[in-house]
């Protein structure tokens, strides 16, 4: 089945522990990105990656790192999460930046910082 | 840089009935396409309809259906028969092309009323 993973579904952790969360899909898509969801702000893009090792800054990225070692695999790292961080975040991928496709989501991992 | 506004926050509408949700996007790009995706409970993000900015016909999905108006910037979902299934947050969502990066509005808050 075609599908984004993400691991872990859900995360309480204290400010400052540093955390990764996973996100991989099977579909051999060229394009990976996330995302993090909060209420009255709807999903902004935390980070994208168009391919292997080619990695952008989406509209919030301090605070977090990416990296894109392998095509299916696109992991968010919060070196020292704040408690501003708490939100629900999303992975998506698709086929190729340069030609439209459709984006396919993760089922979400929220985090909470205390 | 895009920004989509949602000006409805919350909605209902009586079980098979007709309701009419609210969009509009502002940008400077001549080729995007807008989406309309579901998000219910589970907070999976699902994909409702798509159109894309260079077609002038409106895209239709079953008892999904929008109403695009380019000049105006406006991107309307109309849900006919609401069914109970339906009961969601809805968000409207830009895609510039090429890059594949998102813009979401704020949401609205869909209950459907048996």
């Amino acid at each position: 089945e075609a599908q984004v993973t993400q691991n872990p579904r859900y995360l309480i952790t204290v400010t400052g522990k540093k955390l990764t969360v996973t996100c991989s899909q099977n579909m051999n898509h060229e394009y990976m990105s996330w995302y993090r969801q909060d209420p009255g702000l709807g999903l902004r893009q935390i980070y994208y990656s168009m391919n292997v090792e080619v990695t952008d800054k989406g509209d919030v990225p301090e605070g977090y790192k990416v990296s894109r070692k392998e095509k299916r695999n696109f992991p968010l790292i919060l070196e020292s999460p704040s408690p501003n961080q708490t939100s629900l975040y999303f992975c998506a991928s698709s086929l190729s930046y340069y030609t439209y496709n459709e984006q396919f989501f993760g089922p979400g991992t929220r985090l909470t910082v205390l | 840089a895009q920004t989509v506004t949602q000006s409805q926050p919350e909605m209902s509408v009586q079980e098979a009935e007709t309701v009419t949700l609210s969009c509009t996007y502002d940008t400077s790009e001549n080729n995007y396409y807008l989406f309309w995706y579901k998000q219910p409970p589970s907070r999976q993000m699902i994909l409702v309809i798509r159109q894309e900015a260079y077609k002038q016909q409106n895209a239709t999905e079953n008892r999904f259906s929008v109403n695009f108006q380019k000049a105006a910037k406006s991107f309307s979902l109309k849900i006919s028969d609401s069914q109970l299934g339906d009961t969601a947050m809805y968000f409207c969502a830009f895609m510039k092309h090429p890059g594949n990066q998102f813009y979401f509005g704020t949401g609205t808050s869909l209950t459907v009323i048996p």
